[in-house]
């Protein structure tokens, strides 16, 4: 079945560094592909997302553009703030009934 | 518009207790899920609801039990609880893939 694979973690930067996240993933055909956040003590929201290949997905600064080529739908940001630690989670679908496969997730510190 | 509600949001239960963990959404979702989160680790599928009546187990069934009787409400059940339940517990529900979660129930079995 589909599966992702993400970058250990944690990412330690400084404010205003530039941030990427990795993820690769094995999966049938091109199916949409996701990056979820968890603020400390809070349930998973949508980050962003790209339903097809070549889609670039952006929200709040954050961009991720998905690659088939390389099968890979990197997360990155130009200038973290302190406000952005979180862990960050990659997902896309699985075998049906539209459940989600998720990334072990990235823990990103940033530090003023 | 809630969202996703789930109740408690911490309890601490002794080996053998059972208990209910309540899911609520309002926004007419079909499917909804129930995830479990250990520390440092990612989400593990518990059971799914693909509507009304309907529930299916994840990766991860062995001790819980789930039901859905209305469009809105999906409980998990712990019966007989183990150190081993000791987790973050998500329920979440989905429209068009985009799954909209609640903000946990974390959970301590000694």
């Amino acid at each position: 079945g589909n599966s992702v694979t993400q970058m250990e973690g944690p990412v330690t930067l400084s404010e205003e560094a530039f941030l990427t996240i990795n993820c690769t993933y094995t999966a049938t055909g091109y199916p949409s592909l996701f990056w979820y956040v968890q603020y400390p003590g809070e349930g998973l929201q949508l980050l962003l997302k790209a339903t097809k290949a070549d889609d670039k997905g952006s929200n709040k600064g954050f961009e991720a553009t998905y690659r088939k080529e390389t099968t890979s739908f990197h997360l990155e940001k130009g200038s973290v703030q302190v406000s952005d630690s979180a862990v960050y989670f990659c997902a896309l679908p699985t075998t049906g009934f539209q459940k989600l496969v998720f990334g072990t997730g990235t823990r990103l510190l940033v530090s003023p | 518009n809630a969202g996703v509600t789930q109740t408690p949001k911490f309890r601490i239960l002794k080996i053998g207790q059972s208990m209910t963990l309540q899911c609520t959404q309002d926004m007419n979702h079909n499917y909804m899920y129930w995830y479990r989160q250990d520390p440092g680790m990612g989400l593990k599928l518990i059971y799914y609801s693909v509507g009304a009546g309907i529930t299916d187990k994840g990766e991860v069934p062995n001790g819980y039990n789930v039901s859905r009787s209305t469009t809105e409400d999906f409980p998990l059940r712990l019966e007989l609880a183990a150190p081993s339940q000791t987790s973050v517990y998500f329920c979440a529900s989905t429209a068009d893939y985009e799954q909209y979660f609640g903000p946990g129930t974390r959970l301590t079995v000694t």
